[in-house]
């Protein structure tokens, strides 16, 4: 079975602080781990893969496989980084389609 | 490509009514996904469809609820007869088979049942 956990319902921080988003996940294989990001009242939109490896809008995530860990990152969080961020782990084998999602964090930024 | 498309944007309706959302996937993705949205339980598969066939139901919560994808541009899911408790955003997605890559999500239809 599959499982993403994000502990923190809601992470406030300042603007210009650093921003970490936790997402931790089970699964017995390799996973493709996904950051999906949803402003008020929008549809989800993908914001990182980590097979891609890539900075979007600031924020990075690496996959870490010894602590099951794949956290979302920003040094300098801005107004416009408060949303909800979902983390989601795809598996890996045969039939593996079903994207299982976290319960999502939701980021303020204090201005 | 104008993305996943999603109709009514919103609904409300009476406890008892059918309701019928409607879903055009992005052309060349071959899988199809419904998700339901609550801020109880998340986001929640309810099925799966992969080249037009259903692959994985077992989300689906009961037997009121039926998807259909007729062809690959165009998906339902209905709900009959809808109860309050259905009020959610439903979310439907695309992706190439399988998943691989993501998926692509449409804006969402929020369902209010009175």
């Amino acid at each position: 079975a599959q499982r993403v956990t994000q502990p923190e319902k809601l992470l406030s921080v300042f603007k210009g602080a650093p921003v970490e988003l936790k997402c931790n996940y089970s699964y017995s294989g390799s996973p493709e781990l996904f950051w999906y990001v949803q402003y008020s009242r929008q549809r989800l939109q993908l914001l990182l893969r980590h097979i891609s490896r890539e900075s979007i809008k600031g924020f990075t995530a690496d996959l870490n496989k010894g602590e099951t860990s794949f956290h979302l990152k920003k040094p300098f969080a801005q107004e416009e980084d408060s949303a909800m961020y979902y983390c989601a782990l795809r598996g890996s084998g045969a039939g593996s389609y079903q994207l299982t999602f976290g319960k999502g964090t939701k980021l303020s930024v204090i201005p | 490509d104008a993305g996943v498309i999603q109709s009514p944007r919103h609904e409300v309706t009476e406890m008892g009514q059918e309701v019928t959302l409607r879903c055009k996937p992005i052309s060349g993705h071959n899988s199809l996904f419904w998700y339901r949205q609550t801020m109880m339980r998340g986001l929640e598969l309810l099925i799966y469809f992969n080249n037009n066939v259903p692959i994985d139901d077992s989300g689906m919560p009961e037997d009121r609820f039926s998807a259909k994808m007729p062809n690959a541009s165009f998906s339902t899911l209905k709900i009959q007869p809808s109860e309050p408790r259905d009020s959610a955003v439903y979310f439907c997605a695309s992706s190439p088979t399988g998943g691989f890559g993501g998926y692509t999500f449409g804006s969402g239809t929020r369902l209010t049942v009175v």
